[in-house]
């Protein structure tokens, strides 16, 4: 299995461009998550789905856009890149989130943003 | 907000010897989970304690859990130069309709010198 899968590891944007950041996942896993980590921020929820069709806001969504159309892909839109959304992004799943016996996160590998 | 502050930020330790990290957290949870991140590379789990647990071990990891105090540790014996990453701890908080999300604290910087 390949687990979380995300696109691209890298990426440079010109202030006021858009663009979609790629994560999928083939576990199966209802709930996927949107995370932004910064420098002493740790990291901070951005958007979540807690199954197809179904998203909401984390801590920090402004400036993005989150669909659910498949159980498989959780894609994040930049609107209008910003500078203040240079970050590394990561995309997260897990079996569900409506289990009150947790189970594990499992992270893709990140992707690296600048916005200049 | 961030719900788990992890303590130190950061800790340099000599290869051979423990690590021991503290994560505090606000709020009443259902499980807290550790997390390792090598650098440049996503999280990796690395193990999950319940609320009703008071300790939890994995190999050379030794995690404790005090509710009362909202706490918990994340002990690594005999570190090696491998353990060097940053350790985050996860608390679930509640969202809409009963599901969880996990929620980061900002991570303590482990290094280990050979």
């Amino acid at each position: 299995n390949a687990g979380v899968t995300q696109t691209p590891k890298f990426q440079v944007l010109k202030t006021g461009q858009s663009m979609t950041l790629q994560c999928a996942q083939d576990m199966n896993h209802e709930y996927m998550s949107w995370y932004r980590q910064d420098p002493g921020m740790g990291l901070r929820l951005i958007h979540y789905s807690v199954g197809a069709g179904i998203t909401d806001q984390g801590e920090v969504p402004n400036g993005y856009n989150v669909s659910r159309s498949t159980t498989e892909d959780f894609p994040l839109r930049l609107l209008s890149a910003a500078p203040s959304q240079t970050s590394v992004y990561f995309c997260a799943s897990s079996y569900s989130a409506f289990s009150l016996v947790a189970t594990e996160a499992f992270f893709g590998q990140g992707t690296r943003l600048t916005v200049v | 907000s961030q719900q788990g502050e992890e303590d130190p930020q950061a800790l340099s330790i000599q290869e051979g010897e423990n690590a021991t990290m503290n994560c505090s957290y606000k709020t009443s949870i259902n499980n807290l989970q550790w997390y390792r991140q090598n650098s440049g590379r996503g999280l990796v789990h690395l193990i999950l304690i319940r609320s009703n647990e008071r300790e939890k071990h994995s190999g050379r990891l030794r995690v404790t859990l005090d509710t009362s105090k909202k706490s918990s540790s994340l002990l690594i014996t005999a570190s090696r130069a491998a353990d060097t990453a940053s350790y985050f701890c996860a608390t679930d908080a509640k969202i809409i309709q009963g599901a969880q999300k996990l929620v980061f604290g900002q991570g303590t910087r482990l290094t280990i010198n050979p």
